[in-house]
């Protein structure tokens, strides 16, 4: 069954701690991506990886980091630093190399209190 | 940055009618659109893409149009259905395709 899947899909933290959104996908995509969404808004891109081992910051990384050590998992850190971490978040891959259309997983629904 | 904005938030029609979700993009050289379907508390589902070289796509009650001149998407929705009820957005890609723009969104209700 190919998809992506993220977990958990809820998830509570308390303030001024670290938080890692697990992302993985089984459709041999080398594009992944991750992505905010706040009520009432689009999609604001973090972080995007083209390939294991690189990635490149979207419009809003300030207080999130990102790893690509495997093909099949970008997971996302959200950090301290990050001022209002509360919100939806979506991770989404793509085949890349000119296939545009990006897949989302279900979601994670962060609340930091 | 990019642009990418809905003329509606909402819009509610009657089951059976055809719905029409607009789109107004900013950067003239985007040449890849696509529209999503997001039921709540769930992730975007592609639902139908468009490059710019094209003015019309359609898919299975879906019709895509572009209009380059004034950077206008649209999405139209034949023969609405309940289960269609969800926010639709727009995203347009950037030049090297690796970054979508996405817009607010529209909320879409169906009324049985």
């Amino acid at each position: 069954d190919g998809g992506i899947t993220q977990s958990p899909k809820y998830l509570f933290r308390k303030e001024g701690q670290n938080v890692t959104l697990s992302c993985e996908q089984n459709l041999n995509h080398d594009a992944m991506y991750w992505y905010r969404q706040d009520p009432g808004q689009g999609l604001r891109l973090i972080y995007y990886s083209q390939i294991v081992n690189d990635f490149q910051k979207g419009d809003i990384a300030e207080g999130y980091s990102v790893s690509r050590e495997k093909k099949e998992s970008f997971p996302l850190t959200v950090t301290s630093a990050q001022k209002n971490p509360t919100a939806f978040y979506l991770c989404a891959s793509s085949a890349g190399q000119g296939s545009y259309e990006q897949y989302f997983g279900p979601g994670t629904r962060l609340t930091v209190t | 940055g990019e642009s990418v904005g809905l003329h509606l938030p909402t819009l509610s029609v009657q089951e059976g009618d055809n719905s029409i979700i607009n789109c107004a993009y900013s950067n003239s050289a985007s040449d890849y659109f696509i529209w999503y379907k997001q039921e709540s508390g769930k992730g975007p589902q592609f639902i139908i893409d468009i490059r710019s070289n094209m003015d019309k796509r359609q898919g299975q009650r879906v019709t895509v149009l572009l209009n380059k001149t004034v950077k206008h998407l649209s999405l139209q929705i034949a023969a609405t259905q309940p289960g269609d009820s969800a926010v639709y957005f727009c995203a347009e890609s950037s030049n090297t395709g690796n970054q979508f723009y996405f817009g607010t969104g529209t909320s879409l209700t169906v009324i049985p």
